[in-house]
């Protein structure tokens, strides 16, 4: 399977843990991007990166959330002292530059539950 | 800001035809996706309109009005699998996407 990979799939965690999630994109992608999605809403931008550089950040991301793509392949979103508002899917995305494509490919996501 | 307003859900018959449609202000335009949804699974693309008119992909099709800011998404011979969500996302200058909430439509036998 060459689409987008995720995990972990879901992930429990008390409030007040740390999470991190793993993204493999398309390996010829060179953009990546994280979203979170709640139920009823659409997909809220988090991040994004071009190769390994992080080239925006939403506003609405607290310094609570980081993520890295090291060597421009795959990528974490880290999550620390995890609260219950946190609980979403979280959604990664590629695509090999929007402007050639238009499209993005998504993963699985993880679903995060913060109890 | 930027704003894409789209219904909230919609109710079709199988083998019908159902218009969802999309309005959007975003800073700058480069193009309108539509993305379908099923519950608990991940978006999977539809349509990228870029230009104006409509862009016919079987039973689905996409139309872009710029001057008006608005699209819609077509669905014709409804089958119970299309009952699913549908997102649409305008991209602005930076290329980034501006998603909807997304509307359900519910497909009854």
């Amino acid at each position: 399977d060459t689409g987008v990979s995720q995990n972990p799939r879901h992930k429990i965690t008390k409030r007040g843990q740390n999470v991190t999630f793993r993204c493999d994109p398309i390996s010829e992608h060179n953009r990546l991007y994280w979203y979170r999605q709640t139920l009823g809403q659409g997909p809220e931008f988090l991040t994004y990166f071009q190769n390994e550089a992080q080239l925006e950040k939403s506003r609405l991301l607290s310094d609570r959330f980081s993520a890295e793509r090291p060597k421009g392949s795959f990528s974490t979103l880290e999550i620390q002292r995890t609260e219950q508002g946190d609980s979403a899917m979280y959604l990664c995305a590629s695509s090999p530059s929007l402007r050639d494509t238009g499209e993005l490919f998504f993963g699985e996501g993880s679903r995060l539950t913060v109890l | 800001g930027q704003n894409i307003d789209q219904p909230t859900e919609m109710t079709a018959t199988e083998g019908a035809i159902v218009q969802i449609n999309c309005t959007y202000q975003t800073s700058g335009f480069n193009g309108l996706f539509w993305y379908q949804q099923h519950a608990g699974e991940a978006p999977t693309f539809l349509s990228y309109n870029v230009l104006d008119g409509l862009e016919e992909k079987g039973r689905f099709s996409s139309f872009l009005s710029r001057s008006k800011g608005y699209s819609y998404l077509l669905l014709k011979e409804l089958q119970m699998k299309d009952s699913a969500s549908y997102l649409c996302a305008g991209v602005d200058s930076n290329y980034q996407l501006i998603w909807g909430a997304g509307t359900k439509l519910i497909i009854k036998p």
